[in-house]
């Protein structure tokens, strides 16, 4: 079972990127069972989460830090979840997980499946 | 929000010593607490869920108690790959918190 991270870099302040997480190893059944997850690792600050979609992609929650900047997205057919960042700020910066929520049915977590995370760096 | 307060921020310890971990929620939140490992470079590790449930494959030396406000997560007996920064986290309500973390470093 692998999570793989993918689409961070360096970018400027008020620019954009998009996250791409592929998920391999779980039957399609299983994917599309299972809310997902980001989670980013910020430094000095910790883990923060970011943001949940459902199994289907019908209800998405984001953390408060968010404010209409990101919009997680999920493509069932494709076993992959995104994240569009826009509006990208210094405070930002960090390494951002890709993680799969344990049980069925629920979207607050534990979260049992972690991608190796991909490096985000928001600079002038 | 939801705020866990994790202490101690760090921990200095040797291999064989008994560590334990605090986190207290600033509301009630039942047993909805996940404790995880991260190190550096790897991917964080799910132990324990709902306070003291061992994720499958987690060794027996990690042990997780508590409900309503305050939890421990114990290691019985440092092992060396267990050095390492530990992380607290609420699964009651939106938005998903964490604690600050615990490093537990070599002493």
């Amino acid at each position: 079972v692998q999570l793989a991270e993918s689409g961070g870099g360096v970018v400027q302040p008020g620019k954009s990127l998009r996250l791409t997480c592929a998920a391999s190893g779980f039957t399609f059944t299983t994917f599309t069972s299972h809310a997902m997850h980001w989670v980013r690792q910020v430094p000095g600050k910790g883990l923060e989460w970011v943001a949940v979609i459902s199994f289907d992609g019908s209800n998405k929650y984001y953390g408060d830090f968010v404010k209409g900047r990101f919009t997680i997205s999920r493509d069932n057919a494709k076993t992959t979840v995104y994240l569009q960042m826009n509006r990208l700020r210094l405070e930002d910066t960090g390494v951002y997980y890709c993680v799969k929520d344990k049980e069925v049915g629920q979207w607050l977590g534990p979260f049992d499946h972690w991608g190796q995370g991909t490096p985000v760096t928001v600079s002038p | 929000d939801i705020q866990m307060t994790q202490s101690p921020s760090f921990v200095s310890a040797s291999v064989g010593d008994r560590v334990t971990i605090t986190c207290r929620a600033s509301l009630t939140i039942g047993s909805w607490v996940a404790w995880y490992q991260c190190k550096p470079g790897k991917a964080p590790k799910l132990l324990i869920y709902s306070a003291s449930s061992l994720q499958t494959g987690v060794p027996s030396r990690f042990s997780g108690s508590g409900s309503g406000t305050d939890f421990t997560l114990t290691i019985s007996s440092l092992q060396p790959e267990d050095f390492a920064t530990y992380y607290c986290q609420q699964a009651n309500s939106f938005p998903v918190t964490f604690g600050g973390g615990t490093k537990v470093d070599l002493k």
